[in-house]
């Protein structure tokens, strides 16, 4: 059974702070793992995805993600949030069977200016 | 954008009555999900359908009921509706899976449905 687990439901930090979103999943396979955004009132937005290859994945808006094996991880990460960052992000993993996705709970990101 | 619309945008329906969500693409993408969104649970799969005709159960499918005559639509029914299925609803499609893994699922804007 997949499952994937966002740490923290809500995460606050200062404009030009780094912003960590955590995302841990749990697979007997080795996974396929996403990224999305979601803005208020919208659908979700890919940031960015890790099917094979380069375990550091770059995304849109200044984003990244690593994917750690042992760590069973894939951690969201900016180096400087803007106020434009403010939203909901989801993380997701999938095995690739009819291509259903399994998604996390969300991550509510507030920036302060 | 991919082309995904959703209708109706905004639903308010009473309890016990049928409601049907419909989910339009110009993609002609295979794959078409419908799932739900609550608060604190993120999105969870109600059904799926790989191909025309073709379709499946995801994680949270009793209520529901889908059905896809055509490659373009995709209908999610409420055959009566509940409280608990207030929530709001995400239509999304996906090509075949690649030789590397899975595609991308892109979304619809979604459906906000009320169930007095």
């Amino acid at each position: 059974a997949q499952s994937v687990t966002q740490l923290g439901s809500h995460v606050s930090v200062s404009e030009g702070a780094l912003v960590l979103l955590r995302c841990n999943y749990s697979s007997s396979v080795p996974p396929y793992l996403f990224w999305y955004v979601q803005y208020p009132n919208q659908g979700l937005q890919l940031l960015l995805k890790y099917t094979t290859g380069a375990t550091l994945v770059k995304g849109i808006n200044g984003f990244e993600a690593e994917f750690k094996k042992s760590e069973t991880s894939f951690h969201l990460t900016k180096p400087s949030a803007h106020m434009s960052d403010a939203a909901e992000y989801f993380c997701a993993v999938s095995r690739g069977d009819f291509n259903k996705f399994y998604f996390g709970s969300g991550t509510k990101l507030n920036v302060k200016p | 954008d991919a082309g995904i619309t959703q209708s109706p945008r905004h639903k308010v329906t009473e309890t016990g009555t049928p409601v049907t969500l419909r989910c339009h693409q110009t993609e002609n993408h295979r794959y078409m999900y419908w799932y739900r969104q609550d608060p604190g649970h993120g999105l969870r799969l109600i059904h799926y359908s790989y191909g025309v005709k073709d379709t499946d159960k995801g994680e949270v499918s009793d209520g529901y009921s889908v059905s896809r005559s055509k490659t373009e639509d995709f209908l999610l029914t409420l055959e009566s509706a509940t409280s608990s299925q207030t929530s709001v609803y995400f239509c999304a499609i996906s090509e075949s899976p690649l030789a590397g893994g899975p595609d991308t699922q892109y979304f619809g804007p979604g459906t906000r449905l009320t169930v007095l």
